[in-house]
């Protein structure tokens, strides 16, 4: 079975901060593990995703996220905040080293809020 | 290229009822895989399909069914509709085999009402 924790369901950052958004996984088998975006609605739409390749994977819009196996936690990153990047963020995990057949299982999300 | 294109975009039906969601995959994506998301939670997984095949299922009654065309396109269908059924059903596909990894494109949604 796998599992994703998001911790915070809102963060709020100023104008030009840094951005950290938290997500540890649960997974019996080496995992794969993405971050989406939500925008009000719209679907979602891939940042970055983990594929056991390098462990620091940059994404689209300035974001990064790093895996870090002993702390199983795959937190996203961006040096300096816009206002466009308020939205919902999720993580999700796939378990099967091939992924698909078990699906995504996604976190709850994370609101991110964005002050000028 | 195209994405992935769902119809219709709102539904609201009423409890008991049947309805029936589309999907158009992406240009040469064969794999098909369905999410519902509740207001304020995140997806969750409802069933893939693969060459006209289902091939995995989340936590979901039967109820809930699909259909893969052989143009890979999709139908999720729900019977016996239920207040709790309300919610954004997103479609997402996917390249290559039944397996890959290789990334999950997703529709905009249809957002399912049961009064």
């Amino acid at each position: 079975a796998q599992s994703v924790t998001q911790l915070g369901s809102h963060v709020s950052v100023s104008e030009g901060a840094l951005v950290l958004l938290r997500c540890n996984y649960s997974s019996s088998v080496p995992p794969y593990l993405f971050w989406y975006v939500q925008y009000p609605n719209q679907g979602l739409q891939l940042l970055l995703k983990y594929t056991s390749a390098a462990t620091l994977v940059k994404g689209i819009n300035g974001f990064e996220a790093e895996f870090k196996k002993s702390e199983t936690s795959f937190h996203l990153t961006k040096p300096s905040a816009h206002m466009s990047d308020a939205a919902e963020y999720f993580c999700a995990v796939s378990g099967d080293r091939r992924g698909g057949a078990d699906g995504l299982t996604f976190g709850k999300g994370t609101h991110l809020i964005i002050q000028p | 290229e195209t994405g992935v294109t769902q119809s219709p975009t709102h539904l609201i039906k009423t409890r008991g009822q049947q309805v029936t969601l589309r999907c158009s995959s992406q240009s040469g994506h064969n794999t098909v895989s369905w999410y519902q998301q509740a207001l304020g939670q995140g997806p969750q997984f409802i069933f893939q399909y693969y060459r006209e095949e289902e091939n995995g299922r989340g936590n979901f009654p039967p109820r809930f069914s699909g259909l893969q065309f052989p143009n890979y396109s999709s139908e999720l269908n729900v019977n016996a509709l239920e207040l709790d059924d309300s919610a954004l059903y997103l479609c997402a596909s996917s390249p290559g085999d039944s397996k890959s990894i290789r990334g999950y494109t997703f529709g905009s949604g249809t957002r399912l009402t049961v009064v």
